[in-house]
């Protein structure tokens, strides 16, 4: 089993603050790396791949990071918004094996 | 553009009953199907996952069945439910690749009493 820690697991900011948040992971046999966003009453919905090693990618104020080597990423927001507000899960798998969630870190944007 | 449902949304279910509960994906062919179990204070579980008909692997030994009659349904079943079983229950879907992104269907919320 492969264990995917997030940290914090929750996590208070003001609206207009920036923030980020940790998601690590085993590096060995790594293939990617998932990132999701999880609103209260909606489905989790996709937000990043990432396979490579320093892998950068970004969507409207939140972007990730990917260090497959130290076996972590990190999540940011820019600028929260009270819209931000959610639970992000980041996933990891190994080829076609299945992804493994993390506990996810829980956001919330006090306007 | 590809959908997917799942019903019901939620269900209240006394300890020994069975259970079904139903997942379908429109627009998409051959996808790769999963069953997840969020229980209270944890992560999302993987349960059950399939990549074509009849195909089931399963990631956790519990008194849960899945099964794949047709491509684009997945069926989570249960002779007899524990209280155990009390949770948040998500079907999804994907393309075949580690790197495809899973898409979501809107949960069950499962009570058990």
């Amino acid at each position: 089993i492969l264990n995917v820690e997030q940290s914090p697991q929750s996590l208070h900011v003001q609206e207009g603050d920036s923030t980020n948040f940790t998601c690590s992971f085993p590096s060995s046999n790594f293939y990617a790396l998932h990132w999701y966003r999880w609103e209260t009453a909606k489905s989790p919905e996709a937000l990043f791949v990432m396979t490579l090693n320093g892998d950068e990618k970004k969507k409207g104020r939140i972007s990730a990071t990917l260090n497959t080597k130290e076996g972590y990423s990190y999540l940011y927001i820019k600028g929260s918004q009270p819209e931000d507000s959610a639970t992000y899960l980041c996933a990891r798998n190994s080829g076609n094996t299945p992804l493994v969630f993390g506990k996810g870190t829980r956001l919330s944007v006090i306007a | 553009s590809q959908t997917i449902h799942q019903w019901p949304a939620t269900l209240v279910q006394p300890v020994g009953s069975p259970l079904s509960l139903e997942c379908t994906v429109e627009g998409t062919s051959n996808p790769n199907l999963y069953w997840y179990r969020q229980a209270a204070g944890r992560g999302l579980q993987l349960l059950f996952y399939s990549v074509g008909i009849g195909q089931i692997s399963s990631e956790v030994p519990q008194n849960l069945s899945a099964s794949r009659p047709q491509d684009r349904q997945f069926i989570l079943s249960s002779k007899k439910l524990l209280l155990s079983d009390s949770g948040f229950y998500l079907c999804a879907w994907s393309l075949t690749g580690g790197s495809q992104p899973q898409h979501f269907g809107d949960g069950t919320r499962l009570s058990i009493l």
